[in-house]
């Protein structure tokens, strides 16, 4: 099956900085790559994400990028502010239509913005 | 409700017990789906309902464990004969159809576990 891989599991920045986040993923035929942000107590949030016909997307501070063919991709958060932190998850999806409905998600990586 | 509703938020129990965790979804969902998550950890998937049926219960641990969705709406996820290694968060989440890459799936806020 499926196997996401997340670094790091910590990451510490001073507010204002960028914090980057990496995933890789084993199985080629996933086609769906979102990112969660989760709050203490909370359930997951979808922040953004992409899929495998595209190899960037932006939404204000947030970008992801997707490399297929070395089967990773990344989250990018710039002028980072203390509401940020929280704990971020990749996850990747396998399948198209009916069938897309699983996703694999890697460990997590608790990001703290300093103010 | 305006999100996804589970009961109870927490819920402490001794080994060998029976539990029962509640999902309400978003109204007009049919897709269902039930997370696990431990400490540390990202959510692992449990269970896939389109409907009433259990589209996919590939998730599911063992046999102690067993969901259901009478309706097509509220779903019940039952743990018989807890055991300590049970303790997690249990994550429901619920899109409108079974298609997550709609960017339309949305989690509701777990139910902790704790088994002592």
């Amino acid at each position: 099956g499926e196997n996401v891989e997340q670094h790091p599991s910590t990451l510490s920045v001073q507010e204002g900085d960028s914090a980057v986040i990496k995933c890789t993923y084993s199985d080629s035929a996933s086609n769906y790559f979102p990112w969660y942000k989760q709050e203490l107590g909370k359930g997951p949030q979808l922040i953004i994400d992409i899929r495998s016909n595209v190899g960037e997307k932006k939404d204000q501070r947030i970008a992801v990028t997707l490399n297929k063919t070395a089967k990773h991709f990344s989250l990018h958060i710039t002028e980072t502010q203390p509401e940020d932190s929280a704990v971020y998850f990749c996850a990747a999806s396998i399948g198209s239509g009916g069938s897309n409905y699983k996703l694999t998600f890697g460990k997590g990586t608790l990001l703290t913005v300093n103010p | 409700g305006a999100g996804v509703s589970q009961t109870p938020s927490n819920k402490v129990t001794e080994k060998g017990k029976y539990v029962e965790l509640r999902c309400d979804p978003i109204s007009g969902h049919t897709a269902l789906y039930w997370y696990r998550q431990s400490l540390g950890q990202g959510p692992e998937f449990l269970i896939y309902f389109q409907g009433t049926g259990a589209a996919d219960d590939s998730g599911l641990p063992n046999d102690r464990f067993f969901a259901v969705r009478p309706e097509g709406s509220v779903s019940t996820l039952k743990i018989q004969r807890t055991e300590r290694g049970d303790s997690a968060v249990y994550l429901c989440a619920s899109s409108l159809w079974g298609r997550i890459d709609t960017g339309e799936l949305f989690f509701g806020e777990g139910s902790r576990l704790t088994v002592l």
